[in-house]
């Protein structure tokens, strides 16, 4: 089975600062990662997906992830964060096994909030 | 394109009634749809997973007579949470499956929030 542990509850950050997301993934198979957020009162937003190839992906809103098989850490960054970047990031992973669906197992959730 | 809708947004009901909450895709259709629960400042719980012409997939502790789930379409699934109590008051979110390239991916709905007086 597959678990997602996000470190930090909630982050706290400076607008125009940059910030990181941590975000570990355990697994004893190859997974395919996500982060996505969620404004109050609102679904999920993909923010971005790494499914295989560069270990560097870039998502939405200016947001960057790095997949690192060897620490199994796919942490969310961003270098210059907005107000309306206050919200609720999730990670989350899946298994890769083509032409089923596929249940996705998320972190905790880490609330980011930008402050003036 | 990939849009998910839920109706109601909010609902309000008394303790022993039944509430139905509506999933659509609007511009795909969905074999399989999933429908979570969500605490506050909590993450998402998979419910379900709704599977279109068959029966629902039930996690483990997720009552099956108690969540009612229809996936009666390719673009609708329904879940009734029958004789609600305050307990049941929560986030409902459901996502639709389909595929983009090499994998199948979870477009969510906007949620709708339950609560039982």
């Amino acid at each position: 089975a597959q678990s997602v542990t996000q470190l930090d509850s909630q982050v706290p950050v400076f607008e125009e600062a940059p910030v990181e997301l941590r975000c570990n993934y355990s697994s004893s198979v190859s997974v395919y990662l996500f982060w996505y957020v969620q404004y109050p009162n609102q679904g999920l937003q993909l923010l971005l997906k790494y499914l295989s190839g560069s270990t560097l992906v870039k998502g939405i809103n200016g947001f960057e992830a790095e997949f690192n098989k060897s620490q199994t850490s796919f942490h969310l960054r961003k270098p210059s964060v907005h107000i309306s970047d206050t919200a609720e990031y999730f990670c989350a992973v899946t298994l890769p096994l083509p032409g089923s669906a596929r249940q996705l197992t998320f972190g905790s959730g880490t609330q980011l909030t930008v402050l003036p | 394109g990939a849009v998910v809708s839920q109706h109601p947004s909010w609902v309000i009901c008394k303790s022993g009634t039944s509430v139905k909450i509506e999933c659509r895709s609007l511009d795909f259709q969905a074999t399989t749809m999933f429908w979570y629960r969500q605490f506050p400042k909590q993450s998402l719980m998979l419910m379900a997973t709704s599977n279109e012409g068959s029966k629902a997939t039930y996690e483990q502790g997720v009552e099956k007579d108690k969540f009612l789930i229809n996936h009666a379409s390719l673009t609708l699934s329904t879940l009734t949470v029958t004789s609600a109590h305050p307990e049941d008051s929560s986030f409902y979110i459901c996502s639709a499956l389909t595929r983009r390239g090499i994998y199948n991916e979870q477009f969510f709905g906007p949620g709708t929030r339950l609560t039982v007086l």
